[in-house]
């Protein structure tokens, strides 16, 4: 039972390029999240996947697209990296209904950008 | 604004040194308050969800407890393998964000032998 999957694990990019960042979970949640982890400052919701199909912007959006493939994947797109989006970049799900669940975080993806 | 704020930022006791780390709060109404603990390029693990104030949740060397305003994890003990850092994280009630979390910075926690 893996859990929050992601992938690549590390990735060095230069300013302009693109790159999508993978996410599956095999946990049957229907709400998935992505998150940015920077260095001084606490995890900060990029956008998030309500159920299968839906999609809708967190507290940083700016510079990044999501796409809900299925209800296991929920993956995220640099279209033109900046180095501003040098971090550490999480994805997490959730099983929710009324709400108050916890979210599962898979480890992380280490995003460079020269 | 809505904020989560922990404290101290970092914290460093010997082995079987008991102490707390706090995590204040002010949202318009909660919905739950979550523990993280997180290694070192890893991603955050869950500890535990407390609910309602006067509410207390323990897991081997931690308890965590609830009031209005804050929460605390209470080590009892600790071990080196308790190093971390802890993450406190709060949801809103009406919040959006699907009950995305609400973060704050964190306490890294260093247990020396």
């Amino acid at each position: 039972n893996a859990g929050v999957t992601q992938t690549p694990k590390f990735q060095v990019l230069k300013t302009g390029q693109s790159m999508t960042l993978q996410c599956a979970q095999d946990m049957n949640h229907n709400s998935m999240y992505w998150y940015r982890q920077d260095p001084g400052m606490g995890l900060r919701l990029i956008y998030y996947s309500a159920s299968e199909g839906t999609t809708d912007k967190g507290e940083v959006p700016n510079g990044y697209n999501v796409s809900r493939l299925n209800k296991r994947e929920f993956s995220l797109r640099l279209e033109s990296a900046a180095p501003s989006q040098t971090s550490v970049y999480f994805c997490a799900s959730s099983f929710v209904i009324l709400g108050g669940q916890p979210q599962h975080f898979g480890d992380g993806t280490r995003l460079s950008i020269l | 604004e809505d904020q989560v704020t922990q404290s101290p930022e970092a914290l460093r006791l010997q082995e079987g040194e008991s102490s707390s780390l706090n995590c204040s709060y002010t949202v318009s109404g909660l919905r739950g308050l979550f523990w993280y603990r997180q290694d070192p390029g890893k991603g955050p693990e869950f500890l535990f969800t407390l609910y309602s104030a006067g509410e207390e949740k323990e897991k081997e060397r931690l308890k965590a407890t609830l009031t209005k305003k804050e929460s605390f994890l209470h080590i009892t003990a600790p071990k080196p393998e308790d190093s971390a850092t802890y993450l406190c994280a709060v949801q809103m009630i009406n919040g959006g964000g699907a009950d995305g979390l609400t973060f704050g910075k964190g306490t890294h926690l260093i247990i020396q032998p």
